[in-house]
């Protein structure tokens, strides 16, 4: 399957300062990649829908001008974090859709706003 | 509306019990697809299986087996002679076909401890 990776893993900051996480494809052109949050002892929920080439779309309740995603190549989507609040402490996941309903998870980032 | 269900938050068993892992989805699809991930506590997710909406064989790996029953809208996991190794939080996820870009909706979330 896929491989997919992020970075940074884990990443502790100030509050309002903003943050830019990366989720590589290693091995497969990625069209699309979907970026997860998951706070402590909860589910997986959805955040927004990456395209590459285009705007992303974002999950109701997300505010995109917030969470900032780029998904500049086929191999590359990027999450930023603006003006990161406490609140904002979450563990973030990306996926890669390699095709319908199959995708392969990266090993998230664990963001911690101080 | 789509939706998945696992009823138990949290179970604790001992090392050698075998143990079941509850999944009811809803859906209105009739072409759809539904994961089983591990969680252990680096967070990763560990991906564990995949079954289509047309396969209702069940599954076996190992010690892992897998009961899908469409009538009643389950996909239950069971572990088999568990190990400590096994203490995760399970999460079951659904995924529909329509939705081309298939992103999953994931249950709670149930946490396994197995010990010693």
């Amino acid at each position: 399957g896929a491989v997919v990776s992020q970075h940074p893993s884990w990443v502790i900051c100030k509050s309002g300062t903003s943050v830019k996480i990366e989720c590589r494809s290693l091995d497969f052109q990625a069209t699309t990649m979907f970026w997860y949050r998951q706070f402590p002892k909860q589910s997986l929920m959805l955040m927004a829908t990456s395209n590459e080439g285009s705007k992303a779309t974002y999950e109701q309740g997300v505010e995109k001008d917030k969470f900032l995603i780029n998904h500049a190549s086929l191999t590359l989507s990027t999450l930023t974090v603006t003006s990161a609040h406490p609140e904002d402490s979450s563990f973030y996941i990306c996926s890669e859709g390699a095709n319908t309903n199959e995708q392969f998870f990266g090993p998230g980032t664990r963001l911690t706003v101080l | 509306a789509q939706k998945v269900t696992q009823a138990q938050t949290e179970i604790s068993v001992v090392e050698k019990e075998d143990v079941t892992l509850d999944c009811v989805y809803e859906t209105r699809d009739t072409t759809y697809y539904l994961f089983w991930y591990k969680q252990p506590p680096s967070g990763e997710l560990v991906f564990l299986i995949r079954r289509n909406s047309f396969d209702e064989q069940n599954e076996i790996s190992g010690r892992y087996s897998w009961n899908f029953q469409k009538s009643t809208s389950s996909f239950n996991f069971t572990i088999t002679a568990s190990q400590v190794v096994d203490s995760a939080v399970y999460f079951c996820a659904l995924s529909e076909a329509r939705r081309s870009q298939g992103n999953l909706i994931f249950g709670k979330g149930t946490k396994l401890s197995v010990k010693p």
